[in-house]
């Protein structure tokens, strides 16, 4: 089962930025946090991952609670091209599979 | 980020007939690659873990007489869906590992089976 909580859709306005929450509370020490999506009839998409700090790449920003326990994906500046569904995982097992829960689907609203 | 194919990208078969489905990684090798299925609205379902020069791993529930995966390279996975039938119509997805907690996603074929 996935470990993270995600809530199922989110609406943001164009060149607004999005903030997608995610819950992972029973994270382990050693776990990394990783951030895909997935465009309709697609593969998924790698995004960003963090452990502890707060990461950003050319695509998003991903920020994690001291605790760990949650963690918010924000896209800046939002675009009609980052409607997407977004998963939220939790890395992972000894066997390195990516379980994959339902996501937030985000609608950019123009 | 590393590049992962999927082809075909998308296949109509009959029922009864069998279909190969093949992922390649492109500029990276991959000992383990995954393979995923999607069916309308829902999410992503591991199948198997396909290990190069080894048997597969399948997840529970998958028939692993039904659903053939060949390792048979560092760059090359095959799952061939043998007879299949309408309810094996489905988007089906590869992964392959490029490194330590580096996984990249092929674009996915969609199999419809009539």
């Amino acid at each position: 089962d996935a470990k993270t909580t995600q809530p199922p859709s989110m609406d943001c306005a164009e060149g607004r930025a999005a903030n997608l929450p995610c819950n992972h509370s029973t994270i382990s020490g050693n776990e990394y946090v990783y951030w895909y999506r997935q465009i309709h009839s697609q593969g998924p998409q790698y995004i960003i991952h963090g452990l502890k700090n707060n990461e950003t790449n050319e695509m998003a920003s991903l920020i994690i609670t001291e605790d760990r326990k949650s963690s918010t994906l924000i896209l800046p500046h939002a675009t009609l091209r980052d409607t997407a569904v977004y998963y939220c995982i939790v890395e992972r097992n000894r066997d390195d599979k990516i379980i994959f829960g339902k996501g937030t689907r985000l609608h950019i609203l123009p | 980020g590393a590049v992962v194919s999927q082809h075909p990208s998308r296949v109509i078969c009959k029922s009864g007939t069998s279909v190969k489905i093949e992922c390649r990684s492109l500029d990276f090798q991959a000992t383990t690659m995954f393979w995923y299925r999607q069916f309308p609205k829902q999410s992503l379902m591991l199948m198997a873990t396909s290990n190069e020069g080894s048997k597969a791993t399948y997840e529970q529930g998958v028939e692993k007489d039904k659903f053939l995966i060949n390792h048979a390279s560092l760059t090359l996975s095959t799952l061939t869906v043998t007879s299949a039938h309408p309810e094996d119509s489905s988007f089906y997805i590869c992964s392959a590992e490029a490194g330590v907690y580096e996984q990249f996603f092929g674009p996915g074929t969609r199999l419809t089976v009539l």
